[in-house]
C-alpha cells in the first residue's frame, strides 16, 4: 500500500505571493495525481486533473507539474480567497489515497 | 449539470448500521465509476470505496473492510453504502464523488456513531 506525503502541512502567504505545495508518492504513480480545492463547509472541488491539467473554470494562476513520485501544486500571484485547504489524490492503485492536506491562509 | 446528492445519515450507536445512498443526475451514469469519500470532524479526506461502472468491480479500505459494502442500481442513478458493524472512528462526513479522477463530489452525509 503506497503512501502520500504532502508538505506542508499549513502555509501563510500573502496576496500577489507565489506558493507550492508537495505531494510525494512511496511508488511510481506516472501522472495519476489530481489536486483538490476544499473551503471550509463546503465539499471538494477539481482544480488538477493528470497531475498538470487544468480543469476548466479554474483560474491559471493555479498549475501542476510533477511525474512519478514527486508532485507540486503551485499558485501564482495568490488571491484572498484562493485561501483554503487543499488535497492531493493518486488514483493509481487500490486503494487510492488522499494526502494530509494543506491549510494555506492569507494575510 | 451533472449533481450528486447524498442522504441517509445520522447518528447510530456503536455496533449499529446505517445504509447511505447518492443518487446522481445530469450524466450517464451507467458509464462511470464511483467512489464513497469521508471526512472526520476537522480531519482531512479519507477514500473509502469504488464501486465500477457495471457494479462488477469494488475496492474499500483496509479501515472499512468486512464492516462497509458498496453497490450500484444503474436504472436509479444511485449508488449506495452499506455500513455495519460501525465505530467512533466511523464518524465523519461521508460524500460520493464521480469517477476514478473524483471530478464531482455531492455536498455529503454527516454518520455520527455515539451512544
Amino acid at each position: 500500500e503506497m503512501t502520500l506525503t504532502q508538505s506542508p502541512a499549513f502555509m501563510l502567504a500573502t496576496p500577489g505571493d507565489k506558493v507550492n505545495i508537495s505531494c510525494k508518492v512511496s511508488q511510481d504513480i506516472d501522472d495519476d495525481m489530481n489536486w483538490f480545492r476544499q473551503k471550509p463547509g463546503e465539499a471538494p472541488v477539481f482544480i488538477i486533473q493528470e497531475a498538470t491539467t487544468l480543469v476548466p473554470g479554474i483560474p491559471p494562476r493555479f498549475s501542476g507539474s510533477g511525474y512519478g513520485t514527486d508532485f507540486t501544486l503551485t499558485i501564482n500571484n495568490i488571491e484572498s480567497e484562493d485561501a483554503a485547504y487543499y488535497f492531493c489524490l493518486q488514483h493509481d492503485n487500490f486503494p487510492y489515497s488522499f494526502g494530509q492536506g494543506t491549510k494555506l491562509e492569507i494575510k | 449539470e451533472v449533481q450528486l446528492v447524498e442522504s441517509g445519515g445520522g447518528l447510530v450507536q456503536p455496533g449499529g448500521s446505517l445504509r447511505l445512498s447518492c443518487a446522481a443526475s445530469g450524466f450517464t451514469f451507467g458509464t462511470y465509476s464511483m467512489n464513497w469519500v469521508r471526512q472526520a470532524p476537522g480531519k482531512g479526506l479519507e477514500w473509502v470505496s469504488y464501486i465500477g461502472g457495471r457494479g462488477d468491480t469494488m475496492h474499500y479500505a483496509d479501515s472499512v473492510k468486512g464492516r462497509f459494502t458498496i453497490s450500484r442500481d444503474n436504472a436509479k442513478s444511485s449508488i449506495f453504502l452499506q455500513m455495519n458493524n460501525l465505530r467512533a472512528e466511523d464518524t465523519a462526513i461521508y460524500y460520493c464523488a464521480r469517477h476514478y479522477a473524483h471530478d464531482y463530489w455531492g455536498q455529503g452525509t454527516l454518520v455520527t456513531v455515539s451512544s
